[in-house]
């Protein structure tokens, strides 16, 4: 069983530039859910992905935006990037009758 | 507003001591609640849950304690070793239709030989 893994791992971005964040459920997971997880805080919920939909949001600007494909994989797209973004940005999946979710290692953006 | 947060940001157990991690959640419609393990440079990594139609629930070397009353939640881990050593999370499952959980800011927990 392959477990949920993200790409990239590290990457560095500069104010006003735009990043594409990868991820691949875990193997039977179709629902995907993001989280923003700041320096020395716990995850906070972006949104989640059921079936190619959005299905629930966090309190996130429309600049946080992502897509979910046929084969349950994701992307998590953040547009004109400001320094808070600077975070470890987690994914999960997770089946959608059951409560546990499954997180990657998280993609770390940094934001000069 | 929506908050489920910790007494204790750090706590220091003796190696073979149990370790018991409180966590305060506010939302009374919460029907679902995780302990999340997350060691540095890592994704949170499952330990135990509990729905909030039970109190009380064990697994390996751990176990949750659920109190609806006071909306306490607190996570026992019995002769804590050095891989327990992490920032533990505890989280809560605001109900509805998506999987939307609110975590508390975190407790690590460190072990002394």
């Amino acid at each position: 069983e392959t477990g949920v893994t993200q790409s990239p791992t590290h990457l560095i971005k500069t104010r006003g530039q735009q990043v594409t964040l990868r991820c691949s459920s875990q193997s039977g997971h179709n629902t995907v859910s993001w989280y923003q997880q700041a320096l020395g805080q716990g995850p906070q919920f972006i949104f989640q992905y059921y079936r190619e939909e959005e299905n629930g949001r966090g309190n996130f600007p429309p600049r946080f935006s992502g897509l979910q494909f046929p084969n349950y994989s994701s992307e998590l797209n953040v547009n004109a990037l400001e320094l808070d973004d600077s975070a470890l940005y987690l994914c999960a999946s997770s089946d959608p009758g059951a409560g546990e979710l499954f997180f990657g290692e998280g993609s770390r953006l940094t934001v000069l | 507003g929506e908050s489920v947060g910790l007494h204790l940001p750090t706590l220091s157990v003796q190696e073979g001591d149990n370790s018991i991690i409180n966590c305060a959640y506010s939302n009374s419609a919460s029907d679902y609640f995780i302990w999340y393990k997350q060691e540095s440079g890592k994704g949170p990594q499952f330990i135990i849950d509990i729905r909030s139609n039970m109190d009380k629930r064990q697994g390996q070397r751990v176990t949750v304690l659920l109190n609806k009353t006071v909306k306490h939640l607190s996570l026992q881990i019995a002769a804590t070793q050095p891989g327990d050593s992490a920032v533990y999370f505890c989280a809560e499952n605001m109900g509805g239709g998506a999987q939307k959980l609110v975590f508390g800011q975190g407790t690590r927990l460190t072990i002394n030989p």
